[in-house]
């Protein structure tokens, strides 16, 4: 069974100050790891799909790596802006399902 | 951009009645997925489909039921609310089969079963 487990469950960090967000996966055959972003109240908004270890993607102040194991999610001087959840989520074997982690709620202060 | 259209953002349904939420995608995608998320929980998958009149089970498919009748339209249907369905639903959809088609999301539907 796919498993991704997401670490801390929540971030709270001054404006300015980096820090990562981890995603550590249990896949048979992985196709593609994602980020995704979701605000309160609104669905999940894409960031990022990486495929393969060593792949790094960034996007603004974020930027995601991939090992064989896990994944961050690096955020460089986050602004409050940056306070969201961000979802992990792994496709794998039969590739239309989808498994999700449970998030990391960030809360950047000003 | 894609928009993923939820009909409801909140409803209020009774133990024992048959819910319908639908979810409307205007962008020709072939796949489509019901979610449902909840603390601690995460998303967990309900049902996809693949294609018109095509279904597949997710992970969690026990007490409902969809329809994809045409390729814009999905719907999930509860046959017999009961008070552990009250959840968050999001509805996603996805362009094609490929393994790196990231997902599009409607904004959800909150529902709670009194």
């Amino acid at each position: 069974e796919d498993q991704v487990t997401q670490s801390p469950e929540a971030l709270r960090l001054q404006e300015g100050e980096s820090s990562s967000l981890n995603c550590s996966y249990t896949v048979s055959g992985l196709r593609g790891l994602f980020w995704y972003r979701q605000d309160p109240g609104k669905g999940p908004e894409f960031l990022f799909t990486l495929y393969s270890a060593g792949e790094e993607k960034e996007k603004e102040r974020l930027k995601a790596t991939l090992t064989k194991k896990e994944s961050f999610l690096h955020i460089t001087a986050p602004k409050p802006e940056d306070s969201a959840t961000y979802l992990c989520a792994v496709r794998a074997g039969g590739y239309q399902k989808v498994t999700f982690g449970i998030g990391t709620k960030l809360q950047v202060i000003p | 951009d894609v928009k993923v259209t939820q009909s409801s953002r909140y409803l209020v349904k009774r133990t024992g009645e048959k819910v319908f939420l639908e979810c409307v995608q205007d962008m020709d995608h072939e796949n489509m997925f019901w979610y449902r998320q909840d603390p601690g929980l995460g998303l967990r998958l309900i049902y996809f489909s693949y294609d018109v009149k095509m279904k597949e089970k997710g992970d969690i498919p026990e007490g409902y039921s969809v329809s994809r009748e045409k390729k814009e339209r999905f719907s999930l249907i509860l046959e017999s609310a009961s008070t552990n369905q009250t959840s968050m639903y999001l509805c996603a959809s996805s362009l094609d089969r490929a393994p790196n088609e990231k997902l599009f999301f409607g904004s959800g539907t909150q529902l709670s079963v009194l």
